[in-house]
Formats: structure tokens, sequence, C-alpha cells
């Protein structure tokens, strides 16, 4: 079966530590995004990316930063920086076309102790 | 850029009451509108979507029609179950970007 897998469900990390995040596709898409989302509230993208070795910042990118070097991967890390980051963060991908739906997978629930 | 404003909620409903949550959007032109559902900890999913004016998306009992005149694409039930119990997100794409632009999603509780 095609599809997102994210990893892991569940991540813990003390402050001041980096923590990456996995995220895969086998659905041969070409565009690949990082949303965190907030107890009750929206999603927020973090980055895009719309190709290979090719990304770009959303609306919340400080604190973060990601690499696309295989078109099926997209690894997100949590950097110190980053003031807040207990939240669900969310991996999605598209054929990238304009008006194509997005495909998410199941998320990892990051906390901070 | 394209915007979207969703219901607030959160509904509370009991089981086969009728569901409406309304989402209206701004857009230059007429692009494809979706609707995805959030159930607890999980990911979305695609819920419907519509593509262009005047079509109706619909999928395990909900619909949703594309309304130029009013810029509007509310979600239906006839008849929810508990199991619909969720977070639903209206959505559009951004502009001339590859994105979507979420709404701030609706949380559905249905009680038996």
């Amino acid at each position: 079966d095609g599809g997102i897998t994210q990893s892991p469900k569940y991540l813990f990390r003390k402050e001041g530590q980096n923590v990456t995040l996995s995220c895969e596709q086998n659905l041969n898409h070409d565009a690949m995004y990082w949303y965190r989302q907030d107890p009750g509230q929206g999603l927020r993208l973090i980055y895009y990316s719309q190709i290979v070795n090719d990304f770009q910042k959303g609306d919340i990118a400080e604190g973060y930063s990601v690499s696309r070097e295989k078109k099926e991967s997209f690894p997100l890390t949590v950097t110190s920086a980053q003031k807040n980051p207990t939240a669900f963060y969310l991996c999605a991908s598209s054929r990238g076309e304009h008006d194509n739906e997005q495909f998410f997978g199941p998320g990892t629930r990051l906390t901070v102790l | 850029g394209n915007s979207v404003t969703q219901m607030e909620g959160p509904v509370t409903l009991s089981e086969e009451a009728f569901l409406t949550i309304n989402c209206t959007y701004t857009a230059t032109g007429y692009p494809s509108l979706f609707w995805y559902v959030q159930y607890p900890g999980e990911g979305l999913q695609l819920l419907l979507k519509a593509t262009k004016a005047d079509d109706k998306g619909s999928n395990k009992g909900f619909e949703a029609t594309y309304r130029k005149e009013t810029t509007s694409f509310h979600l239906e039930k006839g008849s929810v179950q508990v199991s619909d119990s969720a977070v639903y997100f209206c959505a559009l794409p951004r502009g001339s970007a590859r994105q979507l632009t979420f709404g701030s999603g609706t949380q559905l509780t249905v009680l038996p």
C-alpha cells in the first residue's frame, strides 16, 4: 500500500537538544510538507519542498531545518533554537501540481521535558 | 492570497442529528476546495473535494457543494454517528503557490 510514514509516533527530548523527525513516502510524489499543530489550533506550515534538493521556508521556519536528498524522504530537525517545540508534527505530500490534494502521515507528538 | 474562514466550534450533536459546518472562502479564480477530517491522535485524511464551481463532493454520507455565488463550501451530513466525532478542516490552494491553506478546524462531538 502506498502512503506516508512518520516515526517515531511519540518523541521526548530534553531542552537544548536537537531532534530529527522522520517522514517517508512511497507515493512517488514530488512535493512534501511539514506542519505544526498545537492543541485546538489549525495547521501552520514549517517548510515545504517541491523537488529533490530544493526546499522553502513556510510561515514558521525559525528553529527548524530540513533536507530533501531523496524524493521519498523529507526529515525535519527541531533545533534548540525553537523556543516552544512541544507540538504535534504532521508531514504531507502531493503530486506538486497546483490544485492537488495533500496526503498526510500519522504525525509525531514531540514533548520537551 | 486565497483564504478560508471556517465555522468555530466546538459542535456537539446527538446521534442521528443533521450536521452543517460552514466554510467560506476568498480566492482568485475557482480553485479546488477540500474538506479534511482528523480523528483523535491521527493525521488528516481527505474527506471530499470539489474541483470546479457547482460540483458536489461526497464521501461517507458527507456532502459539500462548491457555490461560487456565495463563495461557500459548507459540509453537511444528514445523520451523524458517534464515529464521526473528529476535527474537520476546510482547505484550498494558497494562491499560485503549490500549497494549501487550512481553516482553523471545527471539533465535532457526537453523543450516543
